[in-house]
């Protein structure tokens, strides 16, 4: 079974800190992917990375940045977070398939 | 522009009776669909798939259906159960090759026992 593990599952952060929201994946996946659920949004892809080191830009990249330094990790980063990136963060891994396998999820609360 | 859309935000159905979740897409790139079940606090969990060269693909209680000229897919589930409350995501892709997936903004679905 895949395994998608989020480092975790609730985070309260202040406006203006910078915040880590670790991802990793156990099945050697070379795509990965950033998204956040908001009611009434859907899941909104921020970015993806298709191997080590590379990254795309997704629909709503502003405000986020991410670090892909092994294949299994994929790092999204809020370099200052601000109170409308109060959302649910999800990871996704996917194989060559078109299937994607996601995370438990993180739900993060800026103050 | 949204390109995939479910447009009714929440179903009821009683127990045992029949689910139908709709989703609608405008790209006419997408040539594979996928439904998406997701409960409160959990990452969505793949649930069910169809390629274009399809018309329907089943999967015990779970059957979709696409109509391609109509660019209109449904989920079925018969019967429903209480468990399958939750959200149901739509999410398309342009095969081969495309890492990315354009999902819609869900349905939630409430099963009344």
């Amino acid at each position: 079974d895949v395994k998608v593990t989020q480092s975790s599952r609730y985070l309260v952060k202040r406006t203006g800190e910078k915040v880590f929201l670790e991802c990793v994946q156990d099945m050697d996946h070379e795509n990965m992917f950033w998204y956040r659920q908001d009611p009434g949004l859907g899941l909104r892809l921020i970015y993806f990375s298709y191997d080590v080191k590379m990254k795309e830009k997704g629909d709503i990249p502003e405000g986020y940045s991410v670090s892909r330094e092994k294949k299994e990790r994929f790092s999204l980063i809020l370099e200052s977070a601000s109170t409308n990136q109060t959302s649910m963060y999800l990871c996704a891994s996917m194989g060559s398939g078109n299937e994607q396998f996601f995370g438990p999820g993180t739900r993060l609360t800026v103050l | 522009d949204q390109q995939v859309k479910q447009n009714s935000p929440s179903l009821s159905v009683q127990e045992g009776r029949i689910s139908i979740l709709n989703c609608d897409y405008t790209n006419s790139m997408f040539d594979y669909f996928l439904w998406y079940k997701k409960y409160p606090a959990e990452g969505p969990t793949f649930l069910i798939s169809i390629s274009s060269i399809k018309d329907k693909n089943e999967d015990g209680r779970f059957t979709v259906f696409l109509n391609k000229s109509a660019k209109h897919l449904s989920l079925h589930i018969v019967p429903s159960q209480p468990g399958d409350s939750a959200v149901y995501f739509c999410a398309a892709s342009e095969g081969a090759g495309s890492y990315q997936l354009t999902f819609g903004k869900g349905t939630k679905l409430s099963v009344i026992p």
